[in-house]
């Protein structure tokens, strides 16, 4: 019944060793979104797609890179981590125009 | 710009007591969208209620219930007989509707940490 999954649920990379996470969903939404949430902070988004199209948030490193090859998958790309980007990934998704975002269960990063 | 304040970082309450959350925000839209959102420690976001700027009724949803005052741009959340499950960070968000194209961007306050002791 899970709507919005994400893979793997804990996540540990080494630094500066690229790793991806991974998000699909079942609700056929358009709009798929990717959250970096650190310890005690509210979700901050890095990027989201509409259907194809990529919109990335100002503020978001170059470090950070998204795929999103169909309409139900998504992926969140992570060059060369750093001890900082540790954190939970929150992948969302919504139906244009309608607001409510679905969240996935979020993958919890380590950075050694 | 918009801008969502829920000043209490955390809240304990014993089981059975009611619980409140405040939620301000700002914006210069004229037509908005408010939201909570409930993160349990497993860590998915829940989503709890959606409303819109034009519709100031109060709700109730079981143990739950909101309080909308546009005129104080407030959108406070209370746990009526709160229980352990409840137990949770809180989060407030805003954002602008109808969303413009590709732009269903969720404006979240830092969230309310809720305790509740058996």
């Amino acid at each position: 019944d899970a709507m919005v999954i994400q893979n793997p649920r804990y996540q540990v990379t080494q630094f500066g060793k690229p790793v991806t996470l991974s998000c699909s969903q079942t609700l056929n939404h358009n709009v798929m979104y990717w959250y970096q949430q650190k310890s005690s902070q509210a979700p901050k988004l890095l990027f989201h797609y509409y259907d194809k199209d990529f919109n990335n948030e100002a503020d978001t490193p170059d470090n950070f890179q998204s795929r999103r090859p169909n309409t139900s998958f998504c992926f969140l790309d992570i060059r060369s981590p750093g001890l900082g980007d540790a954190a939970m990934y929150l992948c969302a998704t919504s139906r244009d125009n309608q607001g409510k975002q679905y969240f996935g269960p979020g993958t919890r990063l380590t950075v050694t | 710009a918009q801008k969502v304040t829920q000043a209490q970082t955390e809240i304990s309450v014993v089981e059975k007591e009611d619980v409140t959350l405040d939620c301000v925000y700002e914006t210069r839209d004229t037509t908005y969208y408010l939201f909570w959102y409930k993160q349990p420690p497993s860590g998915e976001l829940v989503f709890l209620i959606r409303r819109n700027s034009f519709d100031e009724q109060n709700e109730i949803s079981g143990r739950y219930s909101w309080n909308f005052q546009k005129s104080t741009s407030s959108f406070n959340f209370t746990i009526t007989a709160s229980q352990v499950v409840d137990s949770a960070v809180y989060f407030c968000a805003l954002s602008e509707a109808p969303p413009s194209y590709g732009n269903n961007r969720l404006a979240f306050g830092k969230g309310n940490q809720v305790v509740v002791i058996p």
